[in-house]
């Protein structure tokens, strides 16, 4: 059971938009940043947006992240095939004092 | 180009001790945080710990601390994980990453890790 909460799977078409949402509490994503991550099967995860709506360079404006509360969401317009993988959130907890993920959320582009 | 390499896949038997590695290149390894993380079949990423190399430091996830040790050998840039009794249950993938943040006098709230290596994994069956 991981701490933060993300749908198992999101779908969505060609050129379309989608939200990936990941929900938590006021110990990580309520007082802390939220940080995404992208994982291609039998690959390393790869960082995808920092800050909660930071992104790295290198990563393409159709992803942007956000936090409003207790919950935060991953953005991709734009919608491709080459999306189609794992996407996991994460942020500080300062009830554990470590870092807490979510269970990871699988894109299908259709 | 800072880099991670993992030592390679491992098989073995429970009860059985293993230590995996983890080679830092192109950053001063003794600079920043080590993180391990594991990643069971079919599963999400849950974070095990940290240590510094620098130190050495460490910090154990409450799920793992007395589970796992790690280590770090500063002359050759490398943080080891190891096991000394190993159940099937911790057959997973378990990765290193670089903790990472924007500056130096950032709190941990304001980490995060990038690159990864490329991961190592453990299979552990009798």
């Amino acid at each position: 059971q991981s701490v933060l909460t993300q749908p198992p799977s999101a779908s969505g078409t060609p050129g379309q938009r989608v939200t990936i949402s990941c929900s938590g509490n006021n110990s990580n994503i309520g007082s802390n940043y939220v940080y995404w991550y992208q994982q291609f099967p039998g690959k390393a995860p790869k960082l995808l947006i920092y800050g909660s709506d930071q992104r790295p360079s290198g990563v393409p404006d159709r992803f942007s992240g956000s936090k409003s509360g207790t919950s935060a969401s991953l953005a991709i317009s734009g919608l491709r095939s080459e999306d189609e993988t794992d996407y996991h959130c994460a942020a500080w907890d300062d009830s554990l004092s470590g870092w807490v993920f979510g269970g990871g959320t699988k894109l299908t582009v259709l | 180009e800072v880099q991670l390499v993992q030592s390679g896949a491992e098989v073995t038997k429970p009860g059985e001790s293993l230590k995996i590695s983890c080679k830092g290149s192109g950053y001063s390894f003794t600079s920043f945080w080590i993180a391990w993380v594991r990643q069971m079949p079919g599963k999400g990423l849950e974070w095990m710990g940290i240590i510094h190399p620098g130190g050495p430091s460490t910090r154990y996830s409450p799920s793992f601390e007395g589970q796992v040790t790690m280590s770090v050998d500063k002359s050759i840039n490398t943080a080891y994980l190891q096991w000394n009794s190993l159940k099937a249950s911790d057959t997973a993938v378990y990765y290193c990453a670089k903790v990472s943040a924007t500056s130096s006098s950032a709190t941990f709230q304001e980490h995060w890790f990038d690159p990864w290596g490329q991961g190592t994994q453990v299979t552990v069956s009798s």
